[in-house]
């Protein structure tokens, strides 16, 4: 069965310091992933998509992820953050068409 | 502008009545979909379509109903046999071919409350 899992459901860090949301998945196939960012009360926007071209996929906003095969892993990072990053994010799976799994999402704090 | 329309953003719903949610896209996109999304546990499918009068129940279906009539169109119904409709309700749409495949475009969502 394909899942997804988001280690994390809150992180905090300073502004100006590295962001790391983790995400790990599980999937019979090779499958598509995506990172989705959500600000209060509005629809979702995708950050980036993993498609098997490139492991290291770079996104919007200067995030970027790395697909990790032996580690069914495809972490979210970014090197510094911005008081603007303040939102919650999501890891979502798709291994077929039309049919996407998400995590339970990570609501990421920056501090001034 | 290209994108998804979502109305209203609030919605409040009283005791044994329907609503319904709308969801418009000029994507020129053939599959829609509607989500669920309560705190802490990320969104649920509750239904989807791939074309003009078809459409699939989702993981979380029940007290719920749709249409597809347009393409552009996909309407979400809360029944009365939705007996915890409170939550924030995303629609989305895709394309499955060219540079877009398999991204979902989501529209800014309305918010269901019961009085």
């Amino acid at each position: 069965a394909q899942s997804v899992t988001q280690l994390d459901s809150h992180v905090s860090v300073s502004e100006g310091t590295p962001v790391l949301l983790r995400c790990n998945y599980s999937s019979s196939y090779s499958p598509s992933l995506f990172w989705y960012v959500q600000h209060p009360n509005k629809g979702l926007q995708l950050l980036l998509k993993y498609t098997s071209a490139a492991t290291l996929v770079k996104g919007i906003n200067g995030f970027e992820a790395e697909f990790k095969k032996s580690e069914t892993s495809f972490h979210l990072t970014k090197p510094s953050a911005h008081m603007s990053d303040a939102a919650e994010y999501f890891c979502v799976v798709s291994p077929g068409t039309y049919k996407y799994i998400f995590g339970t999402g990570t609501r990421l704090k920056v501090l001034a | 502008d290209g994108g998804i329309t979502q109305s209203p953003k609030y919605l409040f719903r009283k005791e044994g009545q329907n609503v319904t949610l709308s969801c418009e896209q000029n994507l020129n996109h053939d599959a829609m979909y509607w989500y669920r999304q309560d705190p802490g546990q990320g969104l649920r499918l509750i239904y989807y379509s791939q074309i003009v009068n078809d459409f699939q129940k989702g993981d979380i279906a029940e007290g719920y109903s749709v249409s597809r009539e347009k393409k552009e169109s996909f309407p979400l119904t809360v029944t009365s046999a939705q007996k915890n409709p409170t939550a924030f309700y995303l629609c989305a749409s895709s394309i499955d071919q060219g540079l877009a495949k398999n991204i979902q475009y989501f529209g800014a969502g309305t918010r269901l409350s019961v009085l």
